[in-house]
């Protein structure tokens, strides 16, 4: 079973608009980090954030926003007033506490970020 | 430039050849980890590293897979009797100990093999 889901393959928004990445996970375990990575074009995947099981707060960066919600075992990814430079895919990831520390990544949201 | 480094980028062989990927991480993260990427797919996981000692490798794709950390700095990753499904960009990244933070990952190694 798929253990982090992102139902969104491609998304496409016209520059200054927000848009919204969905990411769902799935585990047993009570504790487990959540984190976003961004792979521009050049392919480097680049760290985000993450986030711990016990930690609820939303988090804001700059034009990026956070909100994990437990109950629905989502981590969903907001940027505000979107720019071309965030074209880019974004990965999900999940690591669980019990299995070792593995990462587990989503199959990542491609934005393009139109002028 | 301190960050994750792997050789080389980019690797072309014929099926059934044996090729060998090399990652330097982070000189201070103790934690390296290998994943796999075909396209359209996220990162992977194959095995991890703490120090020399392997972790975990129960998810390396199949017996032509192996990996070393001998001094617990570089490692390599060996894939024996190429197929044509090996073909993939494979990933370095790492970390330092303890409860999972952030991976630092390298800019990678695209293999093609024909």
């Amino acid at each position: 079973a798929q253990k982090v889901t992102q139902a969104q393959t491609e998304i496409s928004v016209v520059e200054k608009e927000d848009v919204t990445l969905d990411c769902v996970y799935e585990t047993r375990d009570t504790t487990y980090y959540l984190f976003w990575y961004k792979q521009p074009p050049s392919g480097e995947l680049v760290f985000l954030i993450r986030r711990n099981s016990f930690d609820e707060q939303n988090e804001i960066s700059g034009r990026y926003s956070w909100n994990f919600q437990k109950s629905t075992s989502s981590f969903n990814f907001t940027i505000t007033a979107s720019q071309v430079v965030d074209s880019a895919v974004y990965f999900c990831a999940l690591s669980e506490a019990g299995t070792g520390n593995q990462f587990y990544f989503g199959t990542g949201t491609s934005l393009t970020v139109i002028p | 430039d301190t960050g994750v480094s792997q050789n080389p980028r980019h690797k072309i062989t014929k099926r059934g050849q044996n090729v060998t990927f090399r990652c330097d991480p982070i000189s201070e993260h103790n934690r390296l980890y290998w994943y796999r990427q075909t396209l359209g797919q996220g990162p992977e996981f194959l095995t991890y590293f703490q120090n020399e000692a392997q972790l975990e490798k129960s998810r390396l794709l199949s017996d032509r897979f192996s990996a070393e950390r001998p001094k617990g700095s570089f490692s390599t990753l060996e894939i024996q009797r190429t197929e044509q499904g090996d073909s993939a960009m494979y990933l370095c990244a790492s970390t330092t100990p303890g409860i999972p933070r952030e991976q630092y990952f390298g800019p990678g190694t695209r293999l093609t093999v024909t």
